[in-house]
């Protein structure tokens, strides 16, 4: 099946500062997904893009696919304390198949 | 109130003790799916089924079984454990196999010993 290759695996980030996690393909993709686990949790979904070129935003997150639809990235502004968690990527063919994720820890 | 529920939650086992942990949905969904996470390696498809009495192998199905005699039930089995299915799993559901987000379980963390 499809694999995705996420960098980076981790990320320290001070409290208020940007920063971003990108998810990468060597072929096309049909969607990517895009997952959020906190420290002892279950991944939570929290959107789908499917178009080439594709932005969304959910308040201080953006998500783009890229135009070529073989990446995809998560932009998070301002980050918080409640931004901790590691965030996955995942190509839904009639399987899902997660990238590797990016733990994100933050320095307060 | 919709959700995917798991259990047991944690379990500690020795070798060759046969296990099931079950997995119940109650939003109707045809898909669901069993995943394992390991350090580093993201979560990994063990087993899925579109529906009642279809299943099919994941990625890493080697040493598990499932079935799907209810929509709303799931269940893993692993019928000889071994110290290298020490992970932990999640149940997960949606409507359809298709372009459609999954709802996950709370997780069983499983030690085998």
């Amino acid at each position: 099946g499809q694999q995705v290759m996420q960098i980076p695996q981790y990320q320290h980030v001070q409290e208020g500062e940007d920063f971003t996690t990108y998810c990468n393909s060597s072929t096309t993709l049909s969607n990517i997904q895009w997952y959020k686990q906190r420290p002892g949790g279950h991944p939570v979904f929290l959107i789908q893009l499917v178009k080439s070129g594709e932005v969304k935003k959910q308040k201080r997150l953006t998500f783009q696919f890229g135009e070529a639809k073989k990446n995809s990235s998560l932009h998070i502004t301002a980050t918080q304390t409640t931004d901790v968690g590691t965030y996955f990527c995942a190509i839904n063919d009639y399987k899902l198949s997660f990238g590797a994720g990016t733990t994100v820890t933050v320095r307060a | 109130e919709a959700q995917v529920t798991q259990n047991p939650r944690y379990l500690i086992t020795v070798t060759g003790k046969k296990l099931t942990v079950t997995c119940s949905q109650n939003m109707n969904h045809e898909y669901m799916s069993w995943y394992r996470q390991d350090p580093g390696l993201g979560l990994r498809q063990i087993y899925y089924s579109m529906n009642v009495e279809v299943t099919d192998k994941g990625d890493v199905p080697e040493g598990y079984k499932v079935s799907r005699k209810e929509k709303r039930n799931f269940p893993l089995i692993l019928e000889s454990p071994s110290p290298n299915q020490t992970s932990l799993y999640f149940c997960a559901s949606s409507l359809d196999r298709g372009q459609e987000t999954q709802y996950f379980g709370p997780g069983t963390r499983l030690l085998v010993l």
